[in-house]
């Protein structure tokens, strides 16, 4: 059965710190796709990043990055100088990527990012 | 423009009455999705549909009802509302690889179910 796990219940840091999430995922599938959401205040699911299986190059975009390593089945979110802005609980998710697509999500990591 | 937008935001309504939560999207995606968000945050699949055909449906009561008319939309009947269905309601779309990976979903701004 297919699982992630974001042991990290809430997060709290002052502004200009790096953080990082964790997300630790189960599947028997070689074929699967991770995905990072992120749930404002407002409530909204914002969609981050999307990876394949196939492909560990970890990635950056702008104060954020992510790395992923099957050998350890994690597939981690740094943020780099935090801002009050990234506040949020974030969401790390499981596809097998057939017909049905479904995301398996994780419980979320709270972030609370003090001024 | 919104991509994928849902009516009503909030919903309050008494135990016993049935409702509807309406959605749509205007990316052109195949698939479109129901969730649900818990007190806890937590958030689960209810149901997904692709092209007006029902795919997954995640062990839901059969009080909850979707209705795709379209490709672009697609609806959630409950009835006989309980107090368990209180929750945030999202709906999702996605397109659909074909033997070539899966893509990411697209949510709508949730709806905040209330049942009193």
């Amino acid at each position: 059965a297919q699982k992630v796990t974001q042991a990290q219940t809430e997060i709290s840091v002052v502004e200009k710190e790096d953080v990082t999430l964790d997300c630790v995922y189960e599947t028997r599938d070689t074929t699967y796709y991770l995905f990072w959401y992120k749930q404002p205040p407002s409530g909204e699911l914002v969609f981050l990043i999307r990876r394949n299986s196939f492909d560990e190059q970890n990635e950056i975009s702008g104060r954020y990055s992510w790395n992923f390593q099957k050998s350890t089945s994690s597939f981690n979110f740094t943020i780099t100088a935090s801002q009050v802005v990234d506040s949020a609980v974030y969401f790390c998710a499981l596809s097998d990527g057939g017909a049905t697509n479904k995301l398996i999500f994780g419980t979320g990591t709270l972030l609370a990012v003090q001024p | 423009d919104t991509a994928v937008s849902q009516t009503p935001k909030y919903l309050v309504t008494q135990m016993g009455n049935d409702k509807s939560i309406k959605c749509e999207q205007n990316l052109g995606h195949d698939t479109m999705y129901w969730y649900k968000q818990d007190s806890k945050k937590f958030l689960k699949i209810m149901f997904s549909y692709n092209n007006k055909e029902l795919i997954i449906n995640e062990t839901v009561p059969n009080r909850f009802s979707p209705k795709s008319p379209d490709k672009a939309h697609l609806n959630l009947h409950i009835n006989s509302l309980e107090l368990g269905d209180s929750a945030v309601y999202f709906c999702a779309s996605s397109q659909v690889g074909t033997g070539q990976g899966t893509y990411e979903q697209y949510f709508g701004p949730g709806t905040r179910l209330t049942v009193t």
